[in-house]
């Protein structure tokens, strides 16, 4: 088993639509916790960033993570066809929070 | 201000020829990140450096990889001896702290290996 599991989709909504983007994980060492959007031939980009468990929100971005259950997620609301890109997420433990261990992403298509 | 730059941008090689990939990381960020990206295995974490400590090399998969970063700021991977499973895109990252959640990526370097 991954230490990160997360769906690759691809998955495709129709513009306007509210997206949910999960992750999976089985280090319970994990406290910092990571959204990363990654258009084609582009590097990530930090999208969200939480520490420990809870919700965080900015603009129509929002991350919660649930540390009981290993599960993190991200919501899109009014989602855009700007929006459409693969989506990583990303965690690390206390101690060596560099080092960041990544899903394998998963890609979203928005239609007009 | 400038991003984090990488070069090449692409680079074909034969297997078994030495290839070095350069990184530029942004102006006063003390800390920079080397990963790799595959299709089979997603983004890896390579190795780190921050400051004058000495680097984190656990994410190096084999001794025919290593990295430099020479005074405190431009950074070179260096693989040595390519293999045709060591094709995937190269992505550098530097942040302000070394803390999570200010990784900033440079574009990456696609290494395709013949």
């Amino acid at each position: 088993q991954k230490e990160v599991e997360q769906d690759p989709g691809p998955l495709s909504v129709p513009e306007g639509a509210i997206v949910s983007l999960n992750c999976t994980y089985s280090n319970s060492a994990f406290q910092y916790f990571m959204w990363y959007r990654q258009y084609s031939r582009k590097g990530p980009e930090l999208l969200m960033y939480t520490y420990s468990s809870g919700n965080k929100e900015d603009g129509r971005f929002t991350a919660q993570v649930d540390k009981s259950s290993k599960y993190i997620s991200l919501f899109i609301r009014d989602s855009q066809p700007s929006d459409s890109a693969t989506y990583l997420c990303a965690m690390s433990a206390w101690g060596s929070n560099y080092k960041l261990t990544f899903g394998k992403g998963t890609l979203l298509t928005v239609n007009p | 201000g400038a991003g984090v730059s990488q070069s090449p941008s692409n680079k074909v090689t034969e297997k078994g020829k030495d290839v070095e990939l350069r990184c530029d990381p942004i102006s006063g960020h003390t800390a920079l990140y080397w990963y790799r990206q595959s299709l089979g295995q997603g983004l890896e974490f390579l190795i780190y450096f921050q400051g004058n400590s000495a680097p984190d090399k656990s994410g190096l998969p084999s001794d025919r990889f290593s990295a430099e970063r020479t005074g405190g700021s431009v950074s070179t991977l260096t693989i040595q001896r390519t293999q045709q499973e060591d094709s995937a895109v190269y992505l550098c990252a530097s942040s302000h702290s070394g803390g999570p959640g200010e990784q900033y990526f440079g574009p990456g370097t696609r290494l395709t290996v013949t």
